[in-house]
């Protein structure tokens, strides 16, 4: 299947500083991408839906000027995480999808997580 | 109705038997139905899907049976395996919309015993 690569895989920084986190699709262009947030032994939880060259559209209770989405290519996407608070430490999950490819049309592919912890 | 549904929430299967993870849904739109595996601290990975025009789907030791009038799919995993130990998300999604998303159900963290 398709790759999808996240950088960094953990990440620690102090409260109230911002973290960048990279979301690359590395075989396949994707047409859309998708940010998801897990916290200990729970579900996955779906933040923000990106499609590229378009602004990010935000699940419900999800602050769209805390976690920035820009999804400027159609192999990368970031996801950053502004004025970081202790709460806000999670494992953060990105997803791909093309639309375009015929041998994974319209499935998603995961990327590997970025464990974030706010200190 | 975006709701999908898993039990059981943990499970503990001795080597070489079977386990079953069971899931339900309520929304009818759903037409695409992903098992994903995941292990800690990874990201979750692809297992085994189904459409509902199908009522099982057999991939290797991992089955995914498909009840559309109960609305229900549930995942066997034949003769299972220490390395079998991970956490199982269920999923649904409506396949034919640009802007499906997938639903996940809340996990079942699957123990294999030797």
């Amino acid at each position: 299947g398709a790759v999808v690569s996240q950088h960094p895989s953990r990440v620690i920084c102090k409260s109230g500083t911002s973290v960048k986190i990279e979301c690359r699709s590395l075989d396949f262009q994707a047409t859309t991408m998708f940010w998801y947030r897990q916290f200990p032994k729970q579900s996955l939880m779906l933040m923000a839906t990106s499609n590229e060259g378009s602004k990010a559209t935000y699940e419900q209770g999800v602050e769209k000027d805390k976690f920035l989405i820009n999804h400027a290519s159609l192999t990368l996407s970031t996801l950053t995480v502004t004025s970081a608070h202790p709460e806000d430490s999670s494992f953060y999950i990105c997803s791909a999808r093309s639309l375009t490819s015929p041998s994974s049309y319209n499935e998603q592919f995961f990327g590997p997580g970025t464990r974030l912890t706010v200190l | 109705q975006q709701q999908v549904k898993q039990s059981p929430q943990s499970l503990i299967v001795q080597k070489g038997g079977i386990s079953i993870i069971n899931c339900a849904y309520e929304n009818t739109a759903f037409d695409y139905f992903p098992w994903y595996q995941q292990f800690p601290g990874k990201g979750p990975a692809l297992l085994i899907a189904i459409r509902p025009d199908v009522s099982e789907k057999k991939e290797g030791r991992f089955t995914i049976s498909f009840n559309k009038s109960a609305k229900q799919f549930s995942l066997h995993i034949m003769d299972s395996q220490p390395g079998d130990s991970a956490t199982y998300f269920c999923a649904a999604r409506g396949v034919y919309s640009s802007a499906s998303k997938i639903i996940f159900g809340s996990g079942t963290r699957l123990s294999i015993r030797p």
